[in-house]
């Protein structure tokens, strides 16, 4: 089955700084790769996503690339604020619609 | 459009006991999935259904199972608890699989 690695776990920045977070999958059948944030004690918000015949889309700070050959994809997050602070999973998924997901990273952004 | 509801949102249960959670998509999301959300093992993927259907399965036991309705409405059943069921359970609705999932807030089930 499919294997997702997340990294770093825990990521502390200024704020204003950028932050940048690295995911990689095994399956090369997987073509939808969304990322999510959760907020302590709240649900995981979806907050963007990448099929695999693109390689790079953007939604105001928040951007994410993917690299088919490598089977790497990254989230990339300029001007943190501290509303930014959370923890963020992202997933891997196939036409079977199962999805896979890293194990988090626990943004820190210090004000 | 209303967002994913999940009932109950706590529950308490003794090991042995059963469990049933319902989830409720958003209207007009036929696809439903479920996952179990554990501070050690992260967020993972229980079942998905689609058209009342059951169309993956994830690596649990057999005492997981769950069903969808005709109103797309998902049940998921846990059997014979055990300790290690404590966790928060997850449901995530899509208009169709592989579309973007929206997650309902969850039900945390403790176990004693």
């Amino acid at each position: 089955g499919e294997n997702v690695e997340q990294h770093p776990s825990t990521l502390s920045v200024q704020e204003g700084d950028s932050a940048v977070i690295k995911c990689t999958y095994s399956d090369s059948a997987s073509n939808y790769f969304p990322w999510y944030k959760q907020e302590l004690g709240k649900r995981p918000q979806l907050i963007i996503d990448i099929r695999s015949n693109v390689g790079e889309k953007k939604d105001q700070r928040i951007a994410v690339t993917l690299n088919k050959t490598a089977k790497h994809f990254s989230l990339h997050i300029t001007e943190t604020q501290p509303e930014d602070s959370a923890v963020y999973f992202c997933a891997a998924s196939n036409t079977g619609n199962q999805f896979y997901f890293g194990t988090g990273t626990s943004l820190t952004v210090i004000p | 459009k209303a967002g994913v509801t999940q009932t109950p949102r706590y529950l308490i249960k003794t090991r042995g006991q059963q469990v049933t959670l319902s989830c409720s998509p958003i209207s007009g999301h036929r696809s439903v999935s479920w996952y179990q959300q554990t501070p050690g093992q992260g967020l993972q993927f229980l079942f998905e259904y689609f058209s009342e259907t059951q169309r993956n399965k994830g690596n649990f036991p057999g005492r997981f199972s769950g069903r969808q309705f005709s109103n797309s409405r998902s049940e998921m059943n846990v059997s014979t608890l055990e300790l290690g069921d404590s966790a928060l359970y997850l449901c995530a609705s899509s208009l169709l699989p592989v579309y973007e999932q929206y997650f309902g807030p969850g039900t945390r089930l403790t176990v004693t």
